[in-house]
């Protein structure tokens, strides 16, 4: 079994809708950051959280240490948020990231 | 500030080739990383450093060498490329180990092995 789920494996949806991307994990884990991938292939940090909840502009990640769980939520969704969302927790011990498989999202307008 | 730089961006090597993945940060990163991404896989740690000097292996380190001479370069050397090594390759960093870090990434760089 990975240790990093992330569901769902795929996502469509369309234009100004809610979006959730759920990511599960079963080690231990210092901090939790999300990744944005685009077409093209650059990944770029979106989030890292240790606790409770953060907000930037549309996005909002949540994490539940306890139940080792984390979100990804997108309000108002875009066309320009397609791409693939990364989830990665940060491991207590060695402090390595292990990586989810990602989330494809597609907005259609 | 170009944050970190990866080149090439495409390569093709032949089986039995030697080529060095070239990664450089400006940003005064001590922590430095390679990463290989394949289709239905998470990113997977190849060999990483905490400081010039100081390198170590990830999950997947057959087939390549690291070296860390100065803080801003991190070169990936790949001995002798085979099939299995076409994959995209992500160089990353961050001010310290990536627990309570942004990480940065570069690029990629794409390398098919025929």
């Amino acid at each position: 079994k990975n240790e990093v789920e992330q569901s769902p494996q795929n996502l469509t949806a369309q234009e100004g809708e809610f979006i959730t991307i759920n990511c599960s994990y079963s080690v231990g884990i210092s901090a939790l950051h999300w990744l944005q991938q685009h077409p093209g292939g650059g990944i770029v940090s979106l989030f890292m959280l240790s606790s409770g909840k953060k907000k930037h502009g549309r996005l909002i990640a949540t994490i539940n240490i306890q139940e080792k769980h984390s979100s990804l939520h997108i309000t108002a969704s875009h066309p320009r948020d397609s791409a693939v969302y990364i989830c990665a927790p940060q491991k207590t011990s060695g402090s390595r990231l292990t990586f989810g498989e990602g989330t494809q999202l597609t907005v259609n307008p | 500030n170009a944050g970190v730089t990866q080149t090439p961006k495409f390569q093709v090597l032949k089986t039995g080739q030697s080529m060095t993945l070239q990664c450089a940060q400006d940003m005064n990163h001590e922590y430095m990383s390679w990463y290989r991404q394949d289709p239905g896989m998470g990113l997977r740690l190849i060999h990483y450093s905490v400081g010039a000097g100081i390198t170590d292996q990830g999950e997947v380190p057959n087939g390549y060498n690291v070296s860390r001479s100065t803080t801003e370069d991190f070169p990936l050397r790949l001995l002798s490329a085979a099939p299995s090594q076409t994959s995209v390759y992500f160089c990353a960093s961050s001010f310290r180990q990536p627990s309570g870090n942004t990480i940065y990434f570069g690029e990629g760089s794409w390398l098919t092995v025929v």
